[in-house]
């Protein structure tokens, strides 16, 4: 079955600080995985996606499939960062066309 | 351009009463659909997923429904509300499996 774990609800930092956003997912196959973003009162949006390998708003994300993770980084968080973050995860085969997603990180980042 | 709208933005609804909340893309054909429930610590729940036409994957038993009347348009409905439905119902879509999803507005329901 495929899963996204994110084990971090909240998190806090202050700004200039570094941040990641841990992902965990399990399965079996060759996974395809974003970040989206949620700012408030805004639409859930992409952020980034680990097949594209781009930095986005000093953002990335690299996939470690030895540890199933797909971590999302920044060097310097800012205060426009703040939002909640979601890892999502495509599924193929029998599962395909399934996207599921974690659970979320809110992230608040303090000046 | 692609656009997605879902309606109503708001809702209030009597336990026991029926639900239909729509979403409709425009631009596109033959897009996937998905119906999520977004609640405070359980994050982004998939509801049902559409891949085409009299396709509907439903992911959790429950008291809700999906259909597809049209190749743009998911329909998300129940015959009787409980409580415990209430929440927030985003809609989304997607050119295919891998690609980028773009959501809808959101419906938030409460139900009384």
């Amino acid at each position: 079955a495929q899963r996204v774990t994110q084990p971090e609800k909240l998190l806090s930092v202050f700004k200039g600080a570094p941040v990641e956003l841990k992902c965990n997912y399990s399965y079996s196959g060759s996974p395809e995985l974003f970040w989206y973003v949620q700012y408030s009162r805004q639409r859930l949006q992409l952020l980034l996606r680990h097949i594209s390998r781009e930095s986005i708003k000093g953002f990335t994300a690299d996939l470690n499939k030895g540890e199933t993770s797909f971590h999302l980084k920044k060097p310097f968080a800012q205060e426009e960062d703040s939002a909640m973050y979601y890892c999502a995860l495509w599924g193929s085969g029998t599962s395909y066309g399934k996207l599921t997603f974690g659970q979320g990180t809110i992230l608040t980042v303090h000046p | 351009s692609q656009t997605i709208h879902q309606w109503p933005a708001t809702l209030v609804q009597p336990v026991g009463s029926p639900l239909s909340l729509e979403c409709t893309v425009e631009g596109t054909s033959n897009p996937n659909l998905y119906w999520y429930r977004q609640a405070a610590g359980r994050g982004l729940q998939l509801l049902f997923y559409s891949v085409g036409i009299g396709q509907i994957s439903s992911e959790v038993p429950q008291n809700l429904s999906a259909s597809r009347p049209q190749d743009r348009q998911f329909i998300l409905s129940s015959k009787k509300l409980l409580l415990s439905d209430s929440g927030f119902y985003l809609c989304a879509w997607s050119f295919e499996a891998g690609t980028e999803a773009f959501f809808g507005q959101g419906t938030r329901l409460t139900v009384v």
